[in-house]
C-alpha cells in the first residue's frame, strides 16, 4: 500500500533552517510530484511548492522563494523541503502530499521556531 | 493568487442530517477543485476531487457538485465519524489555495 513517512517533530531558534524529510513506498516515485504544505495553527492549509520527483523541477510559492527548497532522491523515494531563516510565524505542521492528486498525505511535522 | 472562501464557518448538525458546505473562488476554476476532511492532529484525507469524482473508499454519502467559481459539498445523513472540518481547495493553478475551513460539531 501506499505509504508517506515524514521525519520528527523539530524545535529550532530563529533565523536557524530545518530539513523535513518524506519517505515513500509502496508506487513509483519518479511517476508522481510531491507537494508541501503547511498549516500554522488556527490557519488555514498553505501550498508552499512541488517537485517532479521523476525530473526534478520544481516549483515554489511566491510567498517563500528563496527560502525554502525541495530536493528529492531517487534512491531513497524520499522528498525533503528545507525553510531557512525561520521565525516565529513559520511554527506550523508540515506536510507532504502525492502529486496532482493529492490523493496520499504524509502524517505531518511539528516545527516550532522559539528563541 | 486565487482566493477560496467557504461558508459557513462553522456548523452544527446532528447524525442523520443532510449538509451542504459551499465554496466560492475568486476566479474561475473550471472543475479544478478538491475536498478534503480533517480531524485535529491529523493530516486531511482527500473525499471529492474534480469537483463531484468521489475518492476511492469514500462514502457514497459524500458528493460534491459546481464548476467555475461556485461548488458545494454534501453529506447525504451524517454519521458519528463526519464531524471534522472541511477544507476546499484549487487545484486550478499554482499557488494552490485553500479555503479557511468549515467546522461541522455535533449539535
Amino acid at each position: 500500500q501506499v505509504r508517506f513517512v515524514q521525519s520528527g517533530a523539530e524545535v529550532k531558534k530563529p533565523g536557524a533552517s530545518v530539513m523535513v524529510s518524506c519517505k515513500t513506498s509502496g508506487y513509483t516515485f519518479t511517476n508522481f510530484a510531491i507537494n508541501w504544505v503547511r498549516q500554522a495553527p488556527g490557519q488555514r492549509l498553505e501550498w508552499m511548492g512541488w517537485i517532479d520527483a521523476g525530473k526534478g523541477d520544481t516549483k515554489y510559492s511566491q510567498k517563500f522563494q528563496g527560502r525554502v527548497t525541495i530536493t528529492r532522491d531517487t534512491s531513497a523515494n524520499t522528498a525533503y523541503m528545507e525553510l531557512s531563516s525561520l521565525r516565529s510565524e513559520d511554527t506550523a505542521v508540515y506536510y507532504c502530499a502525492r502529486g496532482n492528486g493529492w490523493d496520499y498525505w504524509g502524517q505531518g511535522t511539528l516545527v516550532t521556531v522559539s528563541s | 493568487d486565487i482566493q477560496m472562501t467557504q461558508s459557513p464557518s462553522s456548523l452544527s448538525a446532528s447524525v442523520g442530517d443532510r449538509v451542504t458546505i459551499t465554496c466560492r473562488a475568486s476566479q474561475t476554476i473550471n472543475y479544478y477543485l478538491n475536498w478534503y476532511q480533517q480531524k485535529p492532529g491529523k493530516a486531511p484525507k482527500l473525499l471529492i476531487y474534480a469537483s463531484s469524482s468521489l475518492h476511492s473508499g469514500v462514502p457514497s454519502r459524500f458528493s460534491g457538485s459546481g464548476s467555475g467559481t461556485d461548488f458545494t459539498l454534501t453529506i447525504s445523513s451524517l454519521q458519528p465519524e463526519d464531524f471534522a472540518t472541511y477544507s476546499c481547495q484549487q487545484s486550478y493553478t499554482t499557488p494552490y489555495t485553500f479555503g479557511q475551513g468549515t467546522k461541522l460539531e455535533m449539535k
